[in-house]
């Protein structure tokens, strides 16, 4: 099990451009979380996400950022017309329980994203 | 709104001296508290949880409800535990995530 993977690892864009981040979970985990991590800051939840289904996006930004995971393929994290605040490291997490909070989450490597 | 706080952004001791590392939070109702890990270029993982009152790589934490805390503890330092560690608190399905304490132990 090669674990939860992201790509890019490193992804960087101009103000404006769109940034596409991917998170495949670990084999068998069907519940995926996604967080971004300011400079010295801790990671902030964004969005909770099951198969063709989002369950929680509170953590998200009204604009400019979206989030799916269909049934075929990884997860997406888009963010329109990035800005540079959007710099930050983002991070993918999956789990294998109903309840995630009761279940390991698994971490993925992360993607770092600098807007220029 | 529910809150981590991990006041020390860095410790830093020497090997074979205890080390703590603290965390407290703000819930009003029964939290299930997580410390994760990550070591130099590695991911992050989860070293440990309350509820399952274990001993990892002689790490324990005990939940303290009187002091809202959750100190991360470890009697004798080496030096592969110099890490980044951060202290989590569950809400729902949601982690809250403390800012992170840098860990070094010097030889």
């Amino acid at each position: 099990n090669a674990g939860v993977m992201q790509n890019p690892r490193h992804l960087v864009r101009r103000r404006g451009q769109e940034a596409r981040l991917r998170c495949s979970p670990m084999k068998g985990h069907s519940h995926v979380y996604w967080y971004r991590q300011l400079p010295e800051e801790g990671l902030k939840f964004m969005v909770y996400l099951q198969k063709e289904n989002i369950i929680d996006e509170s953590g998200m930004p009204k604009e400019r950022f979206s989030a799916e995971f269909p049934k075929e393929g990884p997860s997406i994290l888009r963010i329109q017309q990035v800005v540079r605040g959007d710099s930050a490291a983002y991070f993918c997490a999956s789990s294998t329980s109903k309840d995630g909070s009761n279940s390991e989450q698994f971490f993925g490597p992360g993607t770092r994203l600098t807007v220029l | 709104a529910q809150r981590v706080t991990q006041p020390e952004k860095l410790l830093s001791v020497f090997k074979g001296a205890p080390v703590e590392l603290k965390c407290n939070y703000s819930y009003s109702g029964s939290p299930e508290l997580f410390w994760y890990v990550q070591y130099s270029r590695q991911r992050l993982q989860l070293l440990l949880r309350h509820i399952s009152r274990e001993s990892i790589k002689g790490f324990t934490a005990d939940l303290n409800k009187g002091e809202t805390s959750f100190h991360l503890k470890k009697p004798f330092a080496q030096e592969e535990d110099s890490a980044m560690y951060y202290c989590a608190s569950d809400s729902n399905y949601q982690l809250i995530w403390g800012a992170g304490t840098k860990l070094i132990i010097k030889p």
